[in-house]
């Protein structure tokens, strides 16, 4: 497609629920991250995936988060018994494979709003 | 760690005034920095980046100077109007040595209104 693109675009769930959410990179972009955007802590990173591996998942706030990433595209975010402190919005980005230095742009989605009651 | 600091905000403005939203940031590499900014109800947008040390991204008005020696990259733009009114996110992108790694490490986020 055009540019990442996200689904759901919101999620309402219940306490103690799994959620699974989407992110499907912009084609040929072989780096994919995620972030998560919340009032009280601003914009952090999450997990980056460079094809199909994750070598940096420093960001996972908890063992409830995991995510995986298939065929080096799409990508879904797993949170299991969700919590309330879990509500934000979870943002996906993708970057073409990095090579040199700050030469790589991330191009974002529009994001999952997430909301845990 | 990386850090960024930027003016929390909210800043209010009159449509055609002067914007300076400052940012400075920390980190232990040779980091590129960015400027992101967040239209009501959008995604994430790339503003402008900059590289390396001195260089000046620019775009639709916006000009921002990576300065090493004072490690800022502050945002400026003569001229506001009503549609540059947005969240604008400083954002740094740290790849230390054998790294392949650019995740971004961003600021609070500043609140723009312009009023006309």
């Amino acid at each position: 497609g055009a540019g990442v693109s996200q689904s759901p675009s919101n999620k309402v769930t219940e306490k103690g629920k799994d959620v699974e959410l989407r992110c499907d990179p912009i084609s040929g972009h072989t780096a994919l991250y995620w972030y998560r955007q919340s009032l009280g802590q601003g914009l952090e990173f999450l997990i980056y995936f460079q094809g199909n591996s994750a070598p940096d998942k420093s960001g996972l706030p908890s063992d409830r988060f995991s995510a995986e990433r298939t065929g080096g595209s799409v990508s879904t975010l797993t949170i299991q018994r969700t919590q309330q402190e879990d509500s934000a919005v979870y943002l996906c980005a993708s970057s073409s494979s990095p090579r040199g230095r700050g030469l790589e742009t991330q191009y974002f989605g529009p994001g999952t709003r997430l909301l845990v009651l | 760690g990386d850090s960024v600091t930027q003016m929390e905000g909210p800043v209010t403005l009159s449509e055609e005034a002067f914007l300076t939203i400052n940012c400075t940031y920390t980190a232990t590499g040779y980091p590129s920095l960015f400027w992101y900014v967040q239209y009501p109800g959008e995604g994430l947008q790339l503003l402008l980046k900059a590289t390396k040390a001195d260089d000046k991204g620019s775009n639709k008005g916006f000009e921002a100077t990576y300065r090493k020696e004072t490690t800022s990259f502050h945002l400026e733009k003569g001229s506001v109007q009503v549609s540059d009114s947005a969240v604008y996110f400083c954002a740094l992108s740290d790849l230390t040595s054998g790294g392949s790694n650019y995740k971004l490490t961003f600021g609070k986020g500043t609140l723009l209104t312009v009023n006309p």
